[in-house]
């Protein structure tokens, strides 16, 4: 089965609006993890959310858990050109695996 | 901040050639990590290794995968026979293990970029 997939799988704006992202996944888990990829870098690490937590902010970043549904979304407020990325979700699964699972990633554009 | 070093950042080689990529984990980090990307698709799990051994890996990772760490800093990850569908983006992360999980927050490489002819 597939876990964490992210939609749109692209998505572009202008500079100063709203980016908002969603990651479905099938399995319970322990944790939702966000990264952005640069054009020919590694991932970054950006926010996690606990699968206890609802709602989480850091900076322009707010991302919120549904485990009922089984999905997450990340929101970018008031987007900046250099915001422009890939977005992945990343879950762990229980059972004390290590291994997190990605999704295909949104590749977000944002226009100056 | 400190960052996680891979080298080479591209490496070309032959089908069949052995190749061995590089990664300098950040200094107080204990967890360490190969991911790879091949272009287009997901992000994949190939192993972790924690306190010299190898603590998960995927089926991915065969026997022609190793991983070591020879001299207490490098963190190496060895391809011994290469196949064309080993041409990927590999990605080395460490991270303290600190967390409740020992996944959360993985620092990643820029990757080197393996291409198998």
């Amino acid at each position: 089965s597939q876990q964490g997939e992210e939609d749109p799988q692209a998505l572009s704006i202008q500079e100063g609006e709203n980016a908002t992202m969603n990651c479905s996944y099938k399995t319970s888990i322990n944790n939702l993890q966000w990264y952005r990829q640069n054009s020919g870098r590694g991932l970054v690490h950006l926010i996690l959310i606990r699968s206890n937590e609802r709602e989480k902010h850091s900076g322009r970043l707010r991302v919120t858990l549904d485990t009922s549904k089984k999905s997450s979304s990340l929101l970018i407020t008031a987007s900046r050109a250099a915001d422009t990325a890939s977005y992945f979700c990343a879950t762990d699964t229980q059972g004390g695996s290590e291994k997190l699972v990605f999704g295909k990633g949104t590749k977000l554009t944002v226009n100056p | 901040e400190p960052e996680v070093t891979q080298t080479p950042s591209h490496q070309v080689t032959q089908m069949g050639q052995e190749v061995i990529l590089r990664c300098v984990p950040i200094s107080n980090h204990l967890y360490f990590y190969w991911y790879r990307q091949i272009l287009g698709q997901k992000v994949e799990f190939l192993v972790s290794f924690y306190n010299n051994e190898i603590s998960e890996k995927s089926e991915i990772f065969d026997d022609q995968f190793s991983v070591e760490r020879p001299d207490g800093s490098n963190f190496t990850l060895k391809i011994r026979s290469t196949k064309l569908e080993d041409s990927a983006m590999y990605f080395c992360a460490t991270n303290t293990g600190l967390g409740s999980s020992t996944n959360e927050k993985l620092f990643f490489g820029s990757g080197t970029q393996l291409s198998v002819l």
